[in-house]
């Protein structure tokens, strides 16, 4: 497997567009995870799903953020409007189960929004 | 709430040195994940702790965890320069991953 593909890796938006960052997770994981790094806060959970169903958003922000995840190979994430705060590393992991094993993370998509 | 809090946040060794890096939690947790970050990179798995006295060993890194001091360490034997990056704890709640802060270390010929 070529383990947990994001895209794209770097994104710059102008403020007030909107964003979506992708991900697709290890086959066969029922867990999927949305983070963002920054260096002020560090690493955040956004949201996770379990077997596409969403579990927990309270990580999300503030509503201008969505996540979907219409099957088991795809998710996203979306900001709209975007705004320069929003500028951090985005990164999607994903598990086989969420107890016991450990995440696998994608690159990372490195957003900018000037 | 879950508060996971590692020091020192920045380490700076010489090769050849020993040196633990802390990291407590303030909840009740027997599952406890190390993670290690190259500048620019992705996170990757180190160990994983699912037992109070759990013992996980990998070259020169030894994590171990206590879940009654809600406490985990990582332990560096004899430092080399590939092990400088940044290494994340993270600690599982009950609907929730909290990693810590990271400690960056540089380990320095």
């Amino acid at each position: 497997d070529a383990g947990v593909i994001q895209s794209p890796r770097h994104e710059v938006t102008e403020m007030g567009q909107e964003v979506t960052l992708r991900c697709k997770p290890i086959s066969g994981h029922d867990y999927l995870f949305w983070y963002r790094q920054t260096m002020m806060r560090g690493l955040e959970l956004l949201i996770y799903f379990n077997n596409n169903v969403p579990i927990d958003d309270s990580g999300m922000p503030e509503d201008r953020f969505s996540a979907k995840m219409p099957n088991a190979s795809f998710s996203t994430l979306k900001i709209q409007p975007s705004e320069p705060r929003d500028s951090a590393v985005y990164f999607c992991a994903s598990s086989l189960v969420w107890l016991n094993t450990e995440a696998f993370f994608g690159q990372g998509t490195r957003l900018t929004v000037v | 709430e879950l508060k996971v809090e590692q020091n020192p946040l920045f380490l700076s060794m010489q090769e050849g040195k020993n040196y633990t890096i802390y990291c407590n939690y303030s909840t009740t947790s027997d599952r406890l994940y190390w993670y290690r970050q190259d500048p620019g990179k992705s996170l990757e798995s180190l160990f994983v702790l699912l037992s109070n006295g759990a013992v996980k060993q990998e070259g020169r890194l030894m994590a171990s965890l206590d879940t009654k001091a809600r406490l985990s360490t990582l332990h560096i034997t004899a430092a080399v320069h590939d092990l400088s990056a940044t290494y994340f704890c993270a600690v599982e709640g009950n609907n929730d991953m909290r990693f810590g802060a990271g400690t960056r270390l540089t380990v320095k010929p």
